[in-house]
């Protein structure tokens, strides 16, 4: 059975540091790769998506992607309590550019504090 | 951009009763429609997905005939639960993407059914 898999949390990081967020798949052939935040009570929304093997920067937001050991994580730079959220690591196990449904992990429960 | 609405937002009925939940993509056509269910601390489940024109193909496990999915056009598409009972209540949450796989989702629809 195909599987994402994520460390459910929660992870607990101070203010202004750096959190880090991991997932693991097991279809080799994965071609795309999505995190989602979803608050507490609301609908996952999109952070950033990531097709090749290394890094992917926007803002805060780095999600690195290493296909090889398949595995991809999210860092979260200078974390804000408004990020506290559960992030979803999802994987399109289908063929790349097609709208092919999507494997989600459970999710990361991230608690940042003051 | 990539704006994706539900309507409603909350709905509460009486066992027994159909109710019918609206998903449209605001700012793009979406060729594909996914439509997906989450209990409370569980993670998004999956329960089908929609192509505009043709059938919705569903996951298993679900009743295709007491979930009813219409993609009419390329922004719309309707989730009908029919004769909905207590268990069916949840929340029920619906994701489009276009061109580019990407999903982008609505806000999601809270039914409580008594």
């Amino acid at each position: 059975q195909k599987e994402v898999e994520q460390n459910s949390g929660p992870l607990s990081v101070p203010e202004g540091a750096i959190a880090s967020l991991n997932c693991t798949y097991s279809d080799r052939g994965s071609q795309s790769f999505f995190w989602y935040r979803q608050y507490s009570g609301k609908s996952p929304e999109l952070i950033m998506f990531i097709y090749s093997n290394g890094d992917k920067e926007d803002g805060r937001f780095t999600a690195q992607l290493n296909k090889a050991s398949q595995y991809v994580s999210l860092l979260i730079r200078d974390s804000q309590p408004s990020d506290s959220a559960t992030y979803l690591c999802a994987v399109n196990m289908g063929s790349s550019g097609t709208a092919s449904k999507l494997t989600f992990g459970t999710g990361t429960r991230l608690q940042v504090t003051l | 951009g990539a704006v994706v609405s539900q309507h409603p937002s909350w709905v509460i009925c009486k066992s027994g009763t159909s109710v019918k939940i609206e998903c449209r993509s605001l700012d793009f056509q979406a060729t594909t429609m996914f439509w997906y269910r989450q209990f409370p601390k569980q993670s998004l489940m999956l329960m089908a997905t929609s192509n505009e024109g043709s059938k919705a193909t569903y996951e298993q496990g679900v009743e295709k005939d007491k979930f009813l999915i219409n993609h009419a056009s390329l922004t719309l598409s309707t989730l009908t639960v029919t004769s909905a009972h207590p268990e069916d209540s949840s929340f029920y949450i619906c994701s489009a993407a276009g061109d580019l796989e990407t999903q982008y989702f609505g806000p999601g629809t809270r039914l409580l059914v008594l």
